[in-house]
């Protein structure tokens, strides 16, 4: 069946430092993929998304790209502010959806 | 403003007691759907629906019910909540389904002794 594994976390990075969150995925047919991310107290929002096979998403400095060779969707940030800490959750969707575990990200000033 | 609601957001209840969870959107969504978030198991779909009158099971519909009879409204219903239902629930909804943006609501914190 479809599923998500995305890296554990918490990480913790200082300001202006590289980000990547791994997520690798199992799935039949062409799903779609999302990175969604939740602040303290809050419902989840929408980051990006990849529709096909080589799409790149990109929002707010955050890219992740569609790689069916390796099943993956890596979110990657350049340059992470404080206000980037949240939790980050890999998701894949066609009529159903899977989330992966979530990855909190703290970053310090 | 466009959004999804979700009552209540914070629920106390007791074993057994039947309750229900309300889930409105004002988007003119075809899709609607229920997740539970547990720590260290992300969001997991209890019942989604791709249109009126039209539901299906998720990865985690067991001891939940779910209706579409309107197409802005989706509650869910637990007959006989039991403990291990104490989660943190969202309900979403987007225009259709494959590769569409869902929309959360804030979420409803229940409680089950």
């Amino acid at each position: 069946g479809n599923s998500v594994t995305q890296m554990e976390g918490p990480v913790t990075l200082s300001e202006e430092a590289f980000l990547t969150i791994n997520c690798t995925y199992t799935a039949t047919g062409y799903p779609s993929l999302f990175w969604y991310v939740q602040y303290p107290g809050e419902g989840l929002q929408l980051l990006l998304k990849a529709t096909k096979a080589d799409d790149k998403g990109s929002n707010k400095g955050f890219e992740a790209t569609y790689r069916k060779e390796t099943t993956s969707f890596h979110l990657e940030k350049g340059s992470v502010q404080v206000s980037d800490s949240a939790v980050y959750f890999c998701a894949l969707g066609g009529n159903q959806f899977y989330f992966g575990t979530g990855t909190s990200l703290t970053v310090i000033p | 403003e466009a959004q999804v609601t979700q009552n209540p957001r914070y629920l106390i209840t007791v074993t057994g007691k039947k309750l229900t969870v309300t889930c409105s959107q004002n988007m003119n969504h075809e899709y609607m759907s229920w997740y539970r978030q547990d720590p260290g198991l992300g969001l997991r779909q209890i019942y989604y629906s791709m249109n009126v009158e039209v539901t299906d099971k998720g990865d985690v519909p067991e001891g939940y019910k779910v209706s579409r009879k309107e197409k802005r409204n989706f509650p869910l219903i637990l007959e006989s909540p039991s403990p291990n239902q104490t989660s943190l629930y969202f309900c979403a909804s987007s225009l259709g389904w494959t590769g569409e943006t869902q929309y959360f609501g804030p979420g409803t914190r229940l409680l089950v002794l």
